[in-house]
C-alpha cells in the first residue's frame, strides 16, 4: 500500500477481553515498530522487529502484551485480559534499514485506538 | 537509560514569528528524530539527523553531538504548522527510540 495500514482505528473493549492490532507496513520495509501513546504522555516504545524477528522486546509492559510477524510483512500486537491501563493509541511504524543505529525515515501509522471500559 | 527533555512543554506565538523547540538527551545517540503530530492525526517524520544541519522549507533542524542537543526551527510560522512537535532519540546500540514528551506548538492568526 501507499503507507502504514493499522486496524481497527478504534476497539472498545471490557475489561478481561484480549485484544489484536494489526500492522500493515509499507511494503518492502523490512524494519517495523510498534509503540503506544497513553493519554496526555508522550510515545513509548514496545518492540521492534527486523523481518519475522523481534530482537528487541524491552519495551513490553507486561507478558500479557506479545507480538508476531509473519512473512517479514503484517504484523499483529495481541493484548490478553486487558486492563484499564492498557487504554492508549497503539502507533505501528516502518522503515526500510534495520533499527535506529541505521535507520531510515520512520513511517507512521494512523494508530489504533484503544479504550479499555 | 536514554533521557530525552523538550522545551518549551507549550509555545504559543503570532503567525510570522521565529520559532525554536528544544531538545537535549544524555546518552550517545545514532540518530535524533523530529516528528510532528496534528491533533487527531498521525505522525509524519520531518528530520533525522546525525550531526549538522538540515533544512526543509521552511523548517531548520540542528543537533550539536558534544552538548547532546537539537533544536528545530520554523521561519514564518504559519498557522497550519500548529502541531505537537516530538524529538526522539535513538541511542547508539539500541533499536527502540526514547521520544520527548512534546512541545504543543499554536501559531495565531
Amino acid at each position: 500500500g501507499a503507507g502504514v495500514s493499522q486496524s481497527p482505528s478504534n476497539k472498545v473493549t471490557e475489561k478481561g477481553k484480549d485484544v489484536e492490532l494489526r500492522c500493515d507496513p509499507i511494503s518492502g520495509h523490512t524494519a517495523l515498530y510498534w509503540y503506544r501513546q497513553s493519554l496526555g504522555q508522550g510515545l513509548e516504545f514496545l518492540i521492534y522487529f527486523q523481518g519475522n524477528s523481534a530482537p528487541d522486546k524491552s519495551g513490553l509492559p507486561s507478558d500479557r502484551f506479545s507480538a508476531e510477524r509473519t512473512g517479514g510483512s503484517v504484523s499483529t500486537l495481541t493484548i490478553q485480559r486487558t486492563q484499564q491501563e492498557d487504554s492508549a493509541v497503539y502507533l505501528c511504524a516502518s522503515s526500510t534499514h534495520p533499527g535506529t543505529s541505521n535507520t531510515g525515515e520512520l513511517f507512521f501509522g494512523e494508530g489504533s485506538r484503544l479504550t479499555v471500559l | 537509560k536514554n533521557e530525552v527533555e523538550q522545551s518549551p512543554q507549550n509555545l504559543t506565538a503570532q503567525e510570522g514569528e521565529f520559532i525554536t523547540i528544544n531538545c537535549s538527551y544524555s546518552v550517545g545517540i545514532s540518530a535524533l528524530h523530529w516528528l510532528q503530530q496534528h491533533p487527531g492525526g498521525g505522525i509524519v517524520s520531518l528530520f533525522m539527523l546525525s550531526s549538522g544541519k538540515k533544512k526543509h522549507g521552511r523548517l531548520i533542524a540542528t543537533i550539536n553531538i558534544q552538548e547532546k542537543h537539537s533544536s528545530l526551527h520554523i521561519t514564518a510560522s504559519h498557522p497550519r504548522d500548529s502541531a505537537v512537535y516530538i524529538c526522539a532519540a535513538g541511542a547508539i546500540g539500541a533499536d527502540g527510540l526514547t521520544f520527548g514528551k512534546g512541545t504543543h506548538l499554536i501559531i495565531q492568526p
